[in-house]
């Protein structure tokens, strides 16, 4: 199965603080994406990066990717409260169906007050 | 502008029932995915479907469950018989043919009694 697995599965930290958030998964990509989910909503788009990048800044988020170890993790600086959410990889194959995404199962991101 | 479009939000349904679920996508997508969040879980594919035509249905139960995507109205995903793990909620998402990111609706919340 090509579906990406996030890690930690959860992670509480003080606002303020940086929170990192790491996904592998198994076969060539296309690309890989990360989403959010607050509770009880629907996911939205945060940040796109394609397999031939290696980095990616949108505002205080900054994602990774290393095709080599077939991982990328996100990073979001100077955490706050309204960043606590579910956020999840998402990645497309490269060869078979680029139009087909496969999602981990997310961190938990709790960021307190 | 309006973005994805699910409905109804929370559906309740007793054991045997059948389920309906609406997917409006945005303005000028052709693209739908279906999808399923169990609790404190990621999302699992279900389907994928263009204007009159399933692509993949990989990820739909063989039985009980059939999606469709008419040239006219929303996309719709049926369960027929519900029983209680069915339970769970449905998230569609909608993008343009060319498109690397997806829209993710509200999501339905189903509960079977």
């Amino acid at each position: 199965s090509q579906q990406g697995e996030e890690d930690p599965q959860a992670l509480s930290i003080q606002e303020g603080e940086n929170a990192t958030m790491n996904c592998s998964y198994k076969t060539s990509i296309n690309n890989l994406q990360w989403y959010r989910q607050n509770s009880g909503r629907g996911l939205v788009h945060l940040i796109l990066i394609r397999s031939n990048e290696r980095e990616k800044h949108s505002g205080r988020l900054r994602v990774t990717l290393d095709t080599s170890k077939k991982s990328s993790s996100l990073l979001i600086t100077a955490s706050r409260a309204a960043d606590t959410a579910s956020y999840f990889c998402a990645t497309t194959d490269s060869v078979y169906n680029f139009n087909k995404f496969y999602f981990g199962s997310g961190t938990k991101l709790n960021v307190k007050p | 502008n309006a973005g994805v479009m699910q409905n109804p939000r929370h559906l309740v349904r007793r054991r045997g029932q059948e389920a309906r679920l609406r997917c409006s996508p945005m303005k000028g997508h052709s693209h739908v995915y279906w999808y399923r969040q169990l609790p404190e879980e990621g999302l699992k594919f279900m389907v994928y479907l263009q204007k009159e035509n399933i692509i993949d249905e990989s990820g739909m139960p063989k039985e009980r469950f059939s999606a469709e995507f008419p040239k006219e109205g929303p996309s719709i995903l049926r369960i027929q018989q519900v029983v209680r793990g069915d339970s769970a909620a449905y998230f569609c998402a909608t993008k343009t043919g060319g498109a690397e990111t997806q829209y993710f609706g509200p999501g339905t919340r189903l509960l079977v009694l």
